[in-house]
């Protein structure tokens, strides 16, 4: 069995200000991870993915999350925010056997104000 | 490309009542995902077919039923709606191997009163 792990439900940051959200999981199994993104009214949008390889990943919009096999943490941080980015943001992992089904987190709402 | 599509929008219900929502995935994509999202449980996994064979399942009950067409399009079914079914239905795409990115469509939001 896997659990996903979102250790904040909101956190605000300042516009130009840097922003990390915390995920961890569990899993017996080796899993892929990933960390999506929901816009108000819109469904998911994948921000970035690990598979293998490099413990560093980098994605769209700015954003870059850094894997951890021992701490089991898949991290996500972006130097420098805008307002835009307010959004709810999901962390998710799969199965590498059965990689159909994601399971999320809680997810954690950032809020972006000037 | 097209992305996914999901019909319709938005759904009012009364309990007891069945429902069915479509999804169609992006062209060349043969396995469809679906999801519930509800402020109380967030985002989760009901189902995924990969050509037209379920081949994922989540922990929902026997009233939530999905298929797929040879065409990759899927539709899922709800019987019996309680006013708990009242939720953000989300349906994702994707060519299937491992690994792969899930598209997501924008959801249909079905309201059970």
């Amino acid at each position: 069995a896997q659990s996903v792990t979102q250790l904040d439900s909101q956190v605000p940051v300042f516009e130009e200000a840097p922003v990390e959200l915390r995920c961890n999981y569990s899993s017996s199994v080796s899993v892929y991870l990933f960390w999506y993104v929901q816009y108000p009214n819109q469904g998911l949008q994948l921000l970035l993915k690990y598979l293998s390889g490099s413990t560093l990943v980098k994605g769209i919009n700015g954003f870059e999350a850094e894997f951890n096999k021992s701490q089991t943490s898949f991290h996500l941080r972006k130097p420098s925010v805008h307002i835009s980015d307010t959004a709810e943001y999901f962390c998710a992992v799969s199965r590498t056997d059965s990689w159909g089904k994601l399971q999320f987190g809680a997810g954690t709402q950032v809020v972006v104000t000037p | 490309k097209a992305g996914v599509t999901q019909t319709p929008r938005y759904l009012i219900k009364t309990r007891g009542q069945q429902v069915t929502l479509s999804c169609s995935p992006i062209s060349g994509h043969r396995s469809v995902s679906w999801y519930q999202q509800t402020p109380g449980q967030g985002l989760q996994f009901l189902f995924e077919y990969f050509s037209e064979t379920q081949r994922n399942k989540g922990n929902f009950p026997g009233r939530f039923s999905g298929r797929q067409f040879s065409n990759s399009r899927s539709e899922m079914n709800v019987s019996t709606l309680e006013l708990g079914d009242s939720a953000l239905y989300l349906c994702a795409s994707t060519p299937g191997l491992a690994g792969n990115e899930q598209f997501f469509g924008p959801g249909t939001r079905l309201t059970v009163l």
